[in-house]
């Protein structure tokens, strides 16, 4: 059951946008439309960002998109903010057998 | 307003037992699918189980398969996580998150609960 494959740092300056990747396989990520994103900052709670490889949920701004081709999820952060800092989870189904993987977060720095 | 609430952590030895519970309130509990998740200190997110509405339907991670048990009470709004043989790597925040749902993603999160597994 292996994690699923994040970079473990991104950057960008304010007003920038970032993407972050999310590398499964045929049997998680690339086999099911239930990719999620979130995010977490430092002693806090994780927040849903992205659901279903694109959706937001109400109160995500717009400036936060999910994507996802074959094996490999994608969140991108358009318009990067000072709070848009903190680090980055995404989460794919895996099956019945398996449940759920998480990938090893991201740490989006804004410079 | 949702809300979930977790207890039961603490400190424990390895080989021992724990009992995890969730309340919930501010929504129609029986009516969303519930997941535990837990991350140790200073590590990622790493999914432990899932129940299904009316508790027919569990999932596990390897990891805990055969040793942690997920349940629910859909009338005293409450999850379990029953923890046993625990050993000191299940040492971790356990959170427990309801499903957005029929979405497979958590939307509410409680502010967890620490679980220490040390002699």
């Amino acid at each position: 059951q292996s994690a699923l494959t994040q970079p473990p740092s991104a950057s960008g300056s304010p007003g920038q946008s970032v993407t972050i990747s999310c590398t499964g396989t045929s049997s998680d990520v690339g086999a099911y439309n239930y990719v999620s994103w979130y995010q977490q900052h430092p002693g806090k709670v994780p927040k849903l960002m992205i659901y279903e490889v694109t959706k937001r949920p109400s109160g995500v701004p717009d400036r936060f998109s999910g994507s996802k081709s074959g094996n490999t999820a994608s969140l991108t952060v358009s318009g990067l903010q000072a709070e848009d800092e903190a680090d980055y989870y995404c989460s794919s189904f895996a099956g019945s057998n398996i449940g759920w993987l998480f990938g090893g977060g991201t740490k989006l720095t804004v410079l | 307003q949702v809300q979930l609430v977790e207890s039961g952590g603490g400190v424990v030895q390895p080989g021992r037992s724990l009992r995890l519970s969730c309340v919930a309130s501010g929504f129609t509990f029986s009516r969303h699918e519930m997941h535990w998740v837990r991350q140790a200190p200073g590590k990622g997110l790493q999914y432990m189980a899932f129940i299904s509405y009316d508790g027919s339907r569990k999932m596990y991670a390897d990891s805990v398969r055969g040793r942690f048990t997920v349940s629910r009470d859909n009338v005293k709004n409450t999850l379990f996580l029953q923890m046993d043989s625990l050993r000191s790597e299940d040492t971790a925040v356990y959170y427990c998150g309801r499903d957005l749902t029929d979405t497979y993603s958590i939307d509410y999160w409680g502010p967890g609960t620490l679980v220490t597994v040390s002699s």
